[in-house]
Protein backbone atom coordinates (compact mmCIF):
# COMPACT_ATOMS: atom_id res chain seq x y z
CA UNK A 1 0.00 0.00 0.00
CA UNK A 2 1.42 3.61 -0.73
CA UNK A 3 2.85 5.65 2.16
CA UNK A 4 3.36 9.42 1.87
CA UNK A 5 5.66 10.80 4.55
CA UNK A 6 6.08 14.54 4.62
CA UNK A 7 8.99 16.42 6.70
CA UNK A 8 9.24 18.28 8.46
CA UNK A 9 6.05 18.07 10.47
CA UNK A 10 5.97 21.86 11.38
CA UNK A 11 8.76 24.48 10.33
CA UNK A 12 8.93 28.26 11.81
CA UNK A 13 10.49 30.62 9.56
CA UNK A 14 11.13 34.68 9.63
CA UNK A 15 9.23 36.23 6.95
CA UNK A 16 11.39 36.64 3.84
CA UNK A 17 13.67 33.08 4.50
CA UNK A 18 13.32 30.41 1.26
CA UNK A 19 12.09 27.09 2.44
CA UNK A 20 12.07 23.14 1.02
CA UNK A 21 8.86 20.84 2.05
CA UNK A 22 9.76 17.71 1.43
CA UNK A 23 7.91 14.46 0.82
CA UNK A 24 8.54 10.87 0.17
CA UNK A 25 6.13 8.12 -0.74
CA UNK A 26 6.88 4.47 -1.41
CA UNK A 27 5.66 3.64 -4.40
CA UNK A 28 6.73 5.07 -7.64
CA UNK A 29 3.90 3.53 -10.09
CA UNK A 30 2.10 7.02 -9.49
CA UNK A 31 -0.01 9.03 -12.15
CA UNK A 32 0.76 12.18 -10.54
CA UNK A 33 1.56 14.28 -7.69
CA UNK A 34 0.01 17.18 -6.11
CA UNK A 35 1.16 19.76 -3.22
CA UNK A 36 -2.42 21.35 -1.69
CA UNK A 37 -2.77 23.84 0.99
CA UNK A 38 -4.88 23.78 3.95
CA UNK A 39 -5.72 26.94 6.10
CA UNK A 40 -7.05 25.65 9.82
CA UNK A 41 -10.62 24.26 10.09
CA UNK A 42 -10.89 24.62 5.69
CA UNK A 43 -10.93 22.84 2.95
CA UNK A 44 -7.68 22.02 0.39
CA UNK A 45 -6.47 24.29 -2.26
CA UNK A 46 -4.34 23.20 -4.88
CA UNK A 47 -1.03 24.73 -5.64
CA UNK A 48 1.09 22.39 -8.07
CA UNK A 49 0.41 19.42 -10.05
CA UNK A 50 3.03 17.08 -11.73
CA UNK A 51 2.23 14.73 -13.79
CA UNK A 52 4.55 11.68 -13.37
CA UNK A 53 6.45 12.34 -16.73
CA UNK A 54 7.27 15.83 -15.65
CA UNK A 55 10.05 16.68 -13.37
CA UNK A 56 8.88 20.35 -12.23
CA UNK A 57 5.58 22.53 -12.12
CA UNK A 58 5.87 26.20 -10.75
CA UNK A 59 3.81 28.86 -10.06
CA UNK A 60 4.67 32.15 -9.02
CA UNK A 61 6.72 31.74 -5.55
CA UNK A 62 6.18 27.97 -5.69
CA UNK A 63 7.99 25.81 -7.41
CA UNK A 64 7.58 21.84 -7.02
CA UNK A 65 10.08 18.82 -8.28
CA UNK A 66 9.51 15.25 -8.70
CA UNK A 67 11.96 12.20 -8.61
CA UNK A 68 9.64 8.97 -9.07
CA UNK A 69 12.24 7.24 -9.25
CA UNK A 70 13.44 7.70 -5.89
CA UNK A 71 9.93 8.52 -4.49
CA UNK A 72 10.64 12.27 -3.28
CA UNK A 73 9.33 15.75 -4.52
CA UNK A 74 9.93 18.69 -2.95
CA UNK A 75 8.17 22.22 -2.52
CA UNK A 76 10.21 25.13 -2.43
CA UNK A 77 8.30 28.52 -1.33
CA UNK A 78 10.62 31.83 -1.88
CA UNK A 79 10.67 34.91 0.26
CA UNK A 80 8.07 33.50 2.32
CA UNK A 81 5.16 35.69 3.82
CA UNK A 82 3.28 35.69 6.84
CA UNK A 83 -0.07 34.73 4.30
CA UNK A 84 1.96 31.74 3.57
CA UNK A 85 1.34 30.77 7.16
CA UNK A 86 -0.84 27.12 6.62
CA UNK A 87 -0.54 23.22 6.44
CA UNK A 88 0.86 21.65 2.90
CA UNK A 89 -0.28 18.33 2.08
CA UNK A 90 1.88 16.08 -0.59
CA UNK A 91 -0.75 13.79 -2.32
CA UNK A 92 -0.03 11.34 -4.87
CA UNK A 93 -2.63 10.10 -7.30
CA UNK A 94 -2.11 6.06 -8.45
CA UNK A 95 -4.67 3.40 -8.28
CA UNK A 96 -7.67 5.54 -8.81
CA UNK A 97 -7.35 7.31 -5.39
CA UNK A 98 -5.01 10.06 -3.49
CA UNK A 99 -2.72 9.00 -0.83
CA UNK A 100 -2.42 12.20 1.38
CA UNK A 101 0.49 12.52 3.56
CA UNK A 102 0.73 14.07 7.02
CA UNK A 103 1.19 17.54 6.29
CA UNK A 104 3.76 20.41 7.10
CA UNK A 105 2.81 22.93 9.58
CA UNK A 106 4.22 26.20 8.19
CA UNK A 107 4.77 29.37 10.23
CA UNK A 108 5.96 32.28 8.59
CA UNK A 109 6.80 35.30 11.51
CA UNK A 110 6.34 38.50 10.63
CA UNK B 1 -12.41 27.07 -12.01
CA UNK B 2 -14.60 23.95 -10.43
CA UNK B 3 -16.52 24.65 -7.25
CA UNK B 4 -17.88 21.94 -4.93
CA UNK B 5 -19.79 23.01 -2.12
CA UNK B 6 -20.32 20.85 1.23
CA UNK B 7 -22.98 21.88 3.39
CA UNK B 8 -23.04 22.25 6.71
CA UNK B 9 -19.67 23.22 7.24
CA UNK B 10 -19.76 22.80 10.75
CA UNK B 11 -22.49 21.10 12.75
CA UNK B 12 -22.60 19.85 16.35
CA UNK B 13 -25.17 17.30 17.50
CA UNK B 14 -25.93 14.77 20.65
CA UNK B 15 -24.81 11.11 20.75
CA UNK B 16 -27.05 9.13 18.97
CA UNK B 17 -28.53 11.55 15.90
CA UNK B 18 -27.86 10.83 12.59
CA UNK B 19 -26.24 13.84 10.92
CA UNK B 20 -26.23 13.99 6.77
CA UNK B 21 -23.57 15.86 4.88
CA UNK B 22 -24.29 17.51 1.37
CA UNK B 23 -21.10 17.66 -1.62
CA UNK B 24 -22.49 18.94 -4.26
CA UNK B 25 -20.44 20.33 -7.86
CA UNK B 26 -21.83 23.92 -8.65
CA UNK B 27 -20.52 23.83 -12.28
CA UNK B 28 -19.44 21.25 -13.57
CA UNK B 29 -20.94 17.03 -13.68
CA UNK B 30 -19.41 15.35 -10.89
CA UNK B 31 -19.64 11.36 -12.47
CA UNK B 32 -17.31 10.27 -8.98
CA UNK B 33 -17.31 11.59 -5.72
CA UNK B 34 -15.02 10.81 -2.86
CA UNK B 35 -15.55 11.11 0.71
CA UNK B 36 -12.29 11.49 3.10
CA UNK B 37 -12.20 11.65 7.23
CA UNK B 38 -9.56 14.11 8.72
CA UNK B 39 -8.80 13.44 12.42
CA UNK B 40 -6.51 16.53 14.26
CA UNK B 41 -3.22 16.67 12.95
CA UNK B 42 -3.64 13.60 10.43
CA UNK B 43 -3.84 13.19 7.07
CA UNK B 44 -6.81 12.71 4.77
CA UNK B 45 -8.20 9.11 4.90
CA UNK B 46 -10.59 8.29 1.72
CA UNK B 47 -13.57 6.51 2.97
CA UNK B 48 -15.60 5.83 0.22
CA UNK B 49 -15.78 6.09 -3.34
CA UNK B 50 -19.06 6.55 -5.09
CA UNK B 51 -20.04 7.13 -8.92
CA UNK B 52 -23.46 8.71 -9.78
CA UNK B 53 -26.32 5.90 -9.62
CA UNK B 54 -24.12 3.20 -8.15
CA UNK B 55 -23.11 1.80 -4.54
CA UNK B 56 -20.27 3.11 -3.24
CA UNK B 57 -16.97 1.81 -2.53
CA UNK B 58 -15.75 1.82 0.67
CA UNK B 59 -11.97 1.53 2.02
CA UNK B 60 -11.31 -1.38 4.65
CA UNK B 61 -12.67 -0.41 7.84
CA UNK B 62 -15.33 1.74 7.48
CA UNK B 63 -18.87 0.92 8.38
CA UNK B 64 -21.30 1.15 4.93
CA UNK B 65 -23.92 0.84 7.90
CA UNK B 66 -22.54 3.71 9.57
CA UNK B 67 -21.88 5.93 7.06
CA UNK B 68 -24.58 6.14 4.78
CA UNK B 69 -23.55 7.21 0.91
CA UNK B 70 -26.17 8.34 -1.92
CA UNK B 71 -25.22 9.91 -5.22
CA UNK B 72 -28.01 10.13 -6.85
CA UNK B 73 -27.22 12.59 -9.38
CA UNK B 74 -24.61 14.41 -11.34
CA UNK B 75 -24.06 17.08 -8.89
CA UNK B 76 -24.78 15.87 -5.71
CA UNK B 77 -23.79 13.32 -2.80
CA UNK B 78 -24.53 12.93 0.87
CA UNK B 79 -23.09 10.99 3.48
CA UNK B 80 -24.96 10.45 6.60
CA UNK B 81 -23.41 9.30 9.78
CA UNK B 82 -26.16 7.32 11.17
CA UNK B 83 -26.43 7.14 15.49
CA UNK B 84 -23.25 9.02 15.48
CA UNK B 85 -21.03 9.01 18.74
CA UNK B 86 -18.24 11.01 20.10
CA UNK B 87 -15.35 8.83 18.00
CA UNK B 88 -17.12 9.77 14.76
CA UNK B 89 -16.04 13.46 15.47
CA UNK B 90 -14.13 14.37 13.01
CA UNK B 91 -13.13 16.60 9.74
CA UNK B 92 -15.00 15.51 6.92
CA UNK B 93 -14.08 16.50 3.45
CA UNK B 94 -15.58 15.84 -0.43
CA UNK B 95 -14.13 15.77 -3.66
CA UNK B 96 -15.61 15.29 -7.25
CA UNK B 97 -14.63 14.41 -10.14
CA UNK B 98 -15.77 15.00 -13.73
CA UNK B 99 -14.94 12.76 -16.61
CA UNK B 100 -11.31 12.87 -17.48
CA UNK B 101 -10.84 15.71 -14.92
CA UNK B 102 -8.88 16.08 -11.51
CA UNK B 103 -10.87 16.05 -8.11
CA UNK B 104 -12.09 19.39 -6.95
CA UNK B 105 -12.55 19.41 -3.08
CA UNK B 106 -14.63 20.86 -0.92
CA UNK B 107 -14.37 22.96 1.93
CA UNK B 108 -15.32 20.36 4.66
CA UNK B 109 -17.48 19.66 7.39
CA UNK B 110 -16.62 19.66 11.20
CA UNK B 111 -18.95 17.35 13.13
CA UNK B 112 -18.92 16.97 16.90
CA UNK B 113 -20.69 14.61 18.48
CA UNK B 114 -21.45 15.66 22.18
Amino acid sequence: KQEVTQIPAALSVPEGENLVLNCSFTDSAIYNLQWFRQDPGKGLTSLLLIQSSQREQTSGRLNASLDKSSGRSTLYIAASQPGDSATYLCAVYGGNQFYFGTGTSLTVIP
Amino acid sequence: GAVVSQHPSWVICKSGTSVKIECRSLDFQATTMFWYRQFPKQSLMLMATSNEGSKATYEQGVEKDKFLINHASLTLSTLTVTSAHPEDSSFYICSAQGSNQPQHFGDGTRLSIL
